[in-house]
């Protein structure tokens, strides 16, 4: 099983639609856990930061179970913009050590 | 602006080339780097810890003697590809952390390597 695990997708959406990703993450002792935003053929970009409490940030809202070891990322009001792959990152137990999803690709339309 | 400088960005060469990148926090001081490499579709895959004056943390499967890791300084870390080989060709990326447990890693904008 891998340690982070994502739907792959694409999730292809319409400009304005609400879409949310879902990630599992393996390793219960994992402390900290991110979503990055990865363009074609480029580095990866923290998207945010997810806290225990859910957090939002305009139009980008990351909630984060530990019990069910599940993180999600809610996308409102799509953007053409927002096409890339999304990145669920979760932080190790020892270290700053990151484990990558293989993450899943959004492609808004118009 | 951009916080963790890679250089360079892409790099053509022929198999035997000894490839080196380096990376560069801009404006923290970075006692830890990392390395990723990237293939096609992937995930990226750590493959090694970079600490400031003390050796590499090389992960399960990366070879120590092939990926020389050199952290001299507080905001540079270097990877030099040694003999690359066609397999070797792949996005190698470097992120930085401040000095903090659990913040977020910034990453440079990757070196392409394409070894013919």
């Amino acid at each position: 099983r891998k340690e982070v695990e994502q739907d792959p997708g694409p999730f292809n959406v319409p400009e304005g639609a609400t879409v949310a990703f879902n990630c599992t993450y393996s390793n219960s002792a994992s402390q900290s856990f991110f979503w990055y935003r990865q363009d074609c053929r480029k580095e990866p970009k923290l998207l945010m930061s997810v806290y225990s409490s859910g957090n939002e940030d305009g139009r980008f809202t990351a909630q984060l179970n530990r019990a069910s070891q599940y993180i999600s990322l809610l996308i409102r009001d799509s953007k053409l913009s927002d096409s890339a792959t999304y990145l669920c990152v979760v932080n190790g137990e020892y270290g700053n050590k990151l484990v990558f999803g293989a993450g899943t690709i959004l492609r808004v339309k118009s | 602006g951009a916080v963790v400088s890679q250089h360079p960005s892409w790099v053509i060469c022929k198999s035997g080339t000894s490839v080196k990148i380096e990376c560069r926090s801009l404006d923290f001081q970075a006692t830890t780097m990392f390395w990723y490499r990237q293939f096609p579709k992937q995930s990226l895959m750590l493959m090694a810890t970079s600490n400031e004056g003390s050796k590499a943390t090389y992960e399960q499967g990366v070879e120590k003697d092939k990926f020389l890791i050199n952290h001299a300084s507080l905001t540079l870390s270097t990877l030099t590809v040694t003999s690359a080989h066609p397999e070797d060709s792949s996005f190698y990326i470097c992120s930085a952390i401040r000095d903090s447990q659990n913040q977020p890693q910034h990453f440079g904008d990757g070196t392409r390597l394409s070894i013919l």
